[in-house]
């Protein structure tokens, strides 16, 4: 019940495309739903993040989309860039009490110029 | 948002011996998680370091094999201890800021041959 599933595993892109990376979770008390940018070498970096309580939010080229009855929430890059190129990881968590961040697998993204 | 550093950045240790990473952040903070993330893969918990009190280990994690320090609202340490060469990963810890927010340090890059 603690599992947080992504997919793809890896996906490539051509510049100016839209990449869409897609997220499943099973815990219904999770109210935090968070993705995170990782370059290789570095820390992860928050890069957008959601509540149940809204379907959508946006910020800049970066859209999370959630669907709370099918427990599921996708982040959507628009105009792709080849800076882009990073490994992306959801997340999800309850924000009551310490805050344990359950990972999904991961998404290598390559923007093609 | 919080500035984090740790220290050593990265590292090459011998099976058997130990290694103690610090975890540094520019402003006080309640939480403080430590990650592994091994090669190629997501992120799992090892453990909340609890200030004044001992940490709280996730399942498969205990406190001989990664004993962790809070000895204030800036600082804490995770050694791994009797290294072996599956404790190869990168070791990283965050903050929880603003209740919500998690920030992740530079990571510790720990190859033990």
């Amino acid at each position: 019940q603690q599992q947080v599933k992504q997919s793809p595993q890896s996906l490539i892109v051509q510049k100016g495309g839209i990449s869409i990376i897609n997220c499943a979770y099973e815990n219904t008390a999770f109210d935090y739903f968070p993705w995170y940018q990782q370059f290789p070498g570095k820390g992860p970096a928050l890069l957008i993040a959601i509540r149940p309580d809204v379907s959508e939010k946006k910020e800049g080229r970066f859209t999370i989309s959630f669907n709370k009855s099918a427990k599921q929430f996708s982040l959507h890059i628009m105009d792709s860039q080849p800076g882009d190129s990073a490994t992306y990881f959801c997340a999800a968590s309850r924000i009551q009490g310490a805050q344990k961040l359950v990972f999904g697998q991961g998404t290598r993204l390559t923007i093609n110029p | 948002s919080a500035v984090i550093s740790q220290k050593p950045s990265r590292d090459i240790c011998q099976r058997g011996t130990s290694l103690t990473i610090q975890c540094q952040v520019d402003s006080q903070v309640t939480m403080m998680f430590w990650y592994r993330q091994q090669p190629g893969q997501s992120l799992t918990l090892i453990a909340t370091a609890n200030q004044g009190s001992e940490a709280t280990y996730e399942s498969g994690f205990v406190i001989d094999k990664f004993p962790i320090s809070r000895p204030n609202l800036t600082f804490s340490t995770l050694t791994v201890s009797n290294m072996s060469p599956e404790d190869s990963s990168i070791y990283l810890c965050s903050v929880e800021f603003l209740q919500e927010t998690q920030y992740f340090g530079p990571g510790t890059r720990l190859l033990v041959l």
